[in-house]
C-alpha cells in the first residue's frame, strides 16, 4: 500500500469548512483513498473513500487531484464534535485485502 | 443493529499471563480484522479472518493468535503477555466485495499489562 503524508495538526473555527490535505505521490492506479477519523478513546470511524472521482456523502467531501497524488477531505461546516484525529489511508481494494495501514494522522481541533 | 461489539472494555493482566478478547461483527459482515493501538500511535494491523481462516497477518509474533467462529464472531488471544502489549485492541468488521468496502470498528478493549 502506498505511503501517505499528512500535517500533524490543524485548527479550524467552528462553522467554517475544514480542509484536510493528504499526499500520496506513490499511489498506484488500483489503490483507493480512504479517510477515517478517531475521536478520543473511541474506535476509528469510516468517513469516505474514492478512486479517482470526487466523492460526497452526508459527512464530508473528498477531492482527489487529477494525477491522484494528493487529496483533500472537506468537512463543510465544522462543529466541536468534529475534533478528532483524521487518517488518510491508501489501500488496494482487490477482493481479500481488507488491511488498513494507519499513519499518525492529522489532529484536527475545532475552535469555538 | 448493534454494530461491532467488543468485550471486555477494560482488562488488567499480569506479565506472563494469557488473555482472550472477543468481537462480534456488524450484522451481515463476514470478515473480522484486529488492530493494536499503542498510546499516541495509529492502529497497527494484527491479522484478519475470513471463512474461519487467517487470511492476512501483520508484523506480530506468534504469541498473537486468533479464531473466527461459524457465526463470524472472533477471538484474539495473546500468550506470555509483555508490558509492551499494553494497548487498545480494536476489532473491525467488513463484508467482502470487489471495489472497496468500509470497515466498521468497535470501541476497543483497553488492555493493561502490569
Amino acid at each position: 500500500d502506498a505511503k501517505t503524508t499528512q500535517p500533524t495538526s490543524m485548527d479550524c473555527a467552528e462553522g467554517r469548512a475544514a480542509n484536510l490535505p493528504c499526499n500520496h505521490s506513490t499511489i498506484s492506479g488500483n489503490e483507493y483513498v480512504y479517510w477515517y477519523r478517531q475521536i478520543h478513546s473511541q474506535g476509528p470511524q469510516y468517513i469516505i473513500h474514492g478512486l479517482k472521482n470526487n466523492e460526497t456523502n452526508e459527512m464530508a467531501s473528498l477531492i482527489i487531484t487529477e494525477d491522484r497524488k494528493s487529496s483533500t477531505l472537506i468537512l463543510p461546516h465544522a462543529t466541536l464534535r468534529d475534533t478528532a484525529v483524521y487518517y488518510c489511508i491508501v489501500r488496494l481494494s482487490n477482493f481479500g485485502n481488507e488491511k488498513l495501514t494507519f499513519g499518525t494522522g492529522t489532529r484536527l481541533t475545532i475552535i469555538p | 443493529d448493534a454494530g461491532v461489539t467488543q468485550s471486555p472494555t477494560h482488562l488488567i493482566k499480569t506479565r506472563g499471563q494469557q488473555v482472550t478478547l472477543r468481537c462480534s461483527p456488524k450484522s451481515g459482515h463476514d470478515t473480522v480484522s484486529w488492530y493494536q493501538q499503542a498510546l499516541g500511535q495509529g492502529p497497527q494491523f494484527i491479522f484478519q479472518y475470513y471463512e474461519e481462516e487467517e487470511r492476512q497477518r501483520g508484523n506480530f509474533p506468534d504469541r498473537f493468535s486468533g479464531h473466527q467462529f461459524p457465526n463470524y464472531s472472533s477471538e484474539l488471544n495473546v500468550n506470555a503477555l509483555l508490558l509492551g502489549d499494553s494497548a487498545l485492541y480494536l476489532c473491525a468488521s467488513s463484508h467482502q466485495q470487489v471495489g472497496g468496502t468500509e470497515a466498521f470498528f468497535g470501541q476497543g478493549t483497553r488492555l493493561t499489562v502490569v
